[in-house]
């Protein structure tokens, strides 16, 4: 059984804080990892992805991944109230024509002004 | 672009009854899924299509439930017949294979409601 865990929060930050979002995987074999935010009531939207270990920046997000510890992460700088939302991490697993992903059930982040 | 088409948008139904549920991809988009999301379980895989063949129905829930993609821009996901615990939302999402990325663009969305 394939998983992935989050933390279902609700995580509250205040605004201009870094918030931190993790979330771990079962299959040591998982190629891509991604974050998808999803405001209430609306769709799940690609934020980030991530394929090697390290970091990987793209404006007030950094994605971090650690297959070692098969943890991956999303950290938001300078945290603004409209990141305000649920962040779903999602894994690709490994294997010839695998392209289904396996998300978690998501942590809610909450910015108060 | 117009992104993934869901149709329709909200249903209201009563039990028993038969749900047909929409989903146009992204043009030149070759992988389609069918998601359900409710508050207890997440974000669950029904069903994918790779090039309108489906690849893994594992994920449907029981034989009330079927899909079919007669061709690349057309997906239906039917329940027959409903139960209340069929209430959920439904997202259908698309990916291609550019860049070997495979990133998912979902669709708005149907929420279902069962009564």
């Amino acid at each position: 059984q394939k998983e992935v865990e989050q933390n279902s929060g609700p995580l509250s930050v205040p605004e201009g804080a870094i918030a931190s979002l993790n979330c771990t995987y079962s299959d040591r074999g998982s190629q891509s990892f991604f974050w998808y935010r999803q405001y209430s009531g609306k769709s799940p939207e690609l934020i980030m992805f991530i394929y090697s270990n390290g970091d990987k920046e793209d404006g007030r997000f950094t994605a971090q991944l650690n297959k070692a510890s098969q943890y991956v992460s999303l950290l938001i700088r300078d945290s603004q109230p409209s990141d305000s939302a649920t962040y779903l991490c999602a894994v690709r697993y490994s294997g010839a024509g695998s392209y289904q992903l396996t998300f978690g059930k998501g942590t809610k982040l909450s910015v108060i002004p | 672009d117009a992104g993934v088409i869901q149709s329709p948008r909200h249903e209201v139904t009563e039990m028993g009854q038969e749900v047909t549920l929409r989903c146009k991809p992204i043009s030149g988009h070759n992988s389609l899924f069918w998601y359900r999301q409710t508050m207890m379980r997440g974000l669950e895989l029904l069903i994918y299509f790779n090039n309108n063949v489906p690849i893994d129905d594992s994920g449907m829930p029981e034989d009330r439930f079927s899909a079919k993609m007669p061709n690349a821009s057309f997906s239906t996901l039917k329940i027959q017949p409903s139960e209340p615990r069929d209430s959920a939302v439904y997202f259908c999402a698309s990916s291609g294979t550019a860049g070997g990325r495979n990133e998912q663009f979902f669709g708005p969305g149907t929420r279902l409601t069962v009564l």
